[in-house]
């Protein structure tokens, strides 16, 4: 089976920019989160998705935005990009919402210029 | 405020040693703690999750533990082999939408 697949793996954008990254979850998979990493830091979250609905926010500007489509895959775009955008963003599938098992796709590079 | 700390930031250990990587975290309102690895620039991949009614799990050469009481977990791996050099990140879960992650411990394994 396919793991946590994300696109693309790496991107560069000009400030002012607006970017779109996506997820496609392991088969089965309901709930959908994203997280942004800088370099030397762990993970923070960003949203969760799960059935398609918001059921979680991290404490992200409002130029962070997500959606979960039918199909459970998921899209994250950030608008007017700023220099301090740039990050390892990551998406992590589980089965269910809250405490079960997170697995993460290998990332999407995105550096500001 | 739930916080999750690792301590050391870097480890070097010899090839072939046991070692003991250190997680704390604040909440001992905890639903879960997982442990992960990740290589340069690479994504996470799950090591190991133990249930807050569990005290360790244990997968080939490596066993988590977990104290609620005392705020802690703890990674042991063993026989250490150049192949394990990456950094560990652990993750708790306070019950929330979310893991709370800490910042990691960059571990090398000098053969």
């Amino acid at each position: 089976d396919a793991g946590v697949t994300q696109s693309p793996t790496h991107l560069i954008k000009t400030r002012g920019q607006q970017v779109t990254l996506r997820c496609s979850p392991i088969s089965g998979h309901k709930s959908v989160s994203w997280y942004q990493q800088v370099l030397g830091q762990g993970p923070q979250f960003i949203f969760q998705y799960y059935e398609k609905e918001e059921r979680g926010r991290g404490n992200f500007p409002d130029r962070f935005s997500a959606r979960q489509f039918p199909n459970y895959s998921s899209e994250l775009n950030v608008n007017a990009l700023l220099l301090g955008d740039s990050a390892l963003y990551l998406c992590a599938s589980s089965f269910s919402r809250g405490n079960t098992e997170a697995f993460f796709g290998q990332g999407t590079r995105l550096t500001v210029v | 405020k739930q916080e999750v700390t690792q301590i050391p930031a870097a480890l070097s250990v010899p090839e072939g040693e046991n070692l003991v990587l250190n997680c704390s975290f604040t909440d001992s309102a905890i639903y879960n703690l997982q442990w992960f690895r990740q290589d340069p620039g690479k994504g996470l991949t799950s090591l190991l999750l133990i249930q807050s009614s569990q005290r360790e799990q244990t997968s080939g050469r490596l066993n988590a533990s977990l104290d609620k009481s005392s705020g802690r977990s703890t990674l042991y791996i063993a026989a250490s082999q150049p192949g394990d050099s990456a950094t560990y990140l652990c993750a708790a879960h306070f019950g929330n939408e979310k893991l709370t992650f800490g910042t990691g411990t960059r571990l090398t394994i000098i053969p």
